[in-house]
């Protein structure tokens, strides 16, 4: 059974500051890893898609890591913004018999504020 | 191209009625899956369907839950007789095969 865990629960920062969010699975066939950003009261906005055969993925100032030996993946913020704020979540995604991505487990997320 | 719908954005019912989430999927998606976020919780999944079928429902409680895709319309998930216990934010997410998923607002079910 998959679990999968964010470190740190909250976070806060100054505006400007590179940070990084963690995430570990504890299933290392996993078939691929997404993090997302939820506003509060809002869905689930996707940030990046990483697929099980690759190591990272870049969208703006975003940059996020998969290394499936270790369980581990990392989330990278260049340059965080106020509008960063929000709570990011990812999730491990299964294999539903290789016809979809099937169901993800999602981790309990960390909380960033960027104060200007 | 209309996002992942869901309707009601909001839902208030009182112990003991039915409760009828709706979620339209986006244009061209033949996967739905839902999931429930209890306060202060995380995300977790409830059931995964294609049309007219249950592929997967491992999250799914066994009494008094369940979920639909019909050919036509929209996916329901349907909550009989509920308790306050089932006060959560539910999210559907659709997705076409072998692409990732994309949510919904949600719908926000308060329990009286």
């Amino acid at each position: 059974k998959q679990e999968v865990t964010q470190i740190p629960a909250a976070l806060s920062v100054p505006e400007g500051e590179n940070l990084v969010l963690n995430c570990s699975f504890t299933d290392s066939a996993i078939y691929n890893l997404q993090w997302f950003r939820q506003d509060p009261g809002k869905g689930l906005t996707s940030l990046l898609l990483i697929q099980s055969s690759q190591r990272e993925q870049t969208s703006g100032r975003l940059n996020a890591s998969l290394d499936k030996s270790s369980g581990r993946s990392t989330l990278y913020i260049a340059a965080s913004q106020p509008g960063d704020s929000a709570t990011y979540l990812c999730a491990g995604g299964g294999d539903a018999g290789g016809t979809s991505y099937g169901k993800l487990t999602f981790g309990q997320g960390t909380i960033l504020t960027v104060h200007p | 191209n209309a996002g992942v719908m869901q309707n009601p954005r909001h839902l208030v019912r009182r112990r003991g009625q039915e409760a009828r989430l709706r979620c339209s999927p986006m244009k061209g998606h033949s996967h739905v899956y839902w999931y429930r976020q209890l306060p202060e919780e995380g995300l977790k999944f409830m059931v995964y369907l294609q049309k007219e079928n249950i592929i997967d429902e491992s999250g799914m409680p066994k009494e008094r839950f369940s979920a639909e895709f019909p050919k036509e319309g929209p996916s329901i998930l349907r909550i009989q007789q509920v308790v306050r216990g089932d006060s959560a934010a539910y999210f559907c997410a659709s997705s076409g095969s072998n692409q990732p998923q994309h949510f919904g607002d949600g719908t926000r079910l308060s329990i009286l």
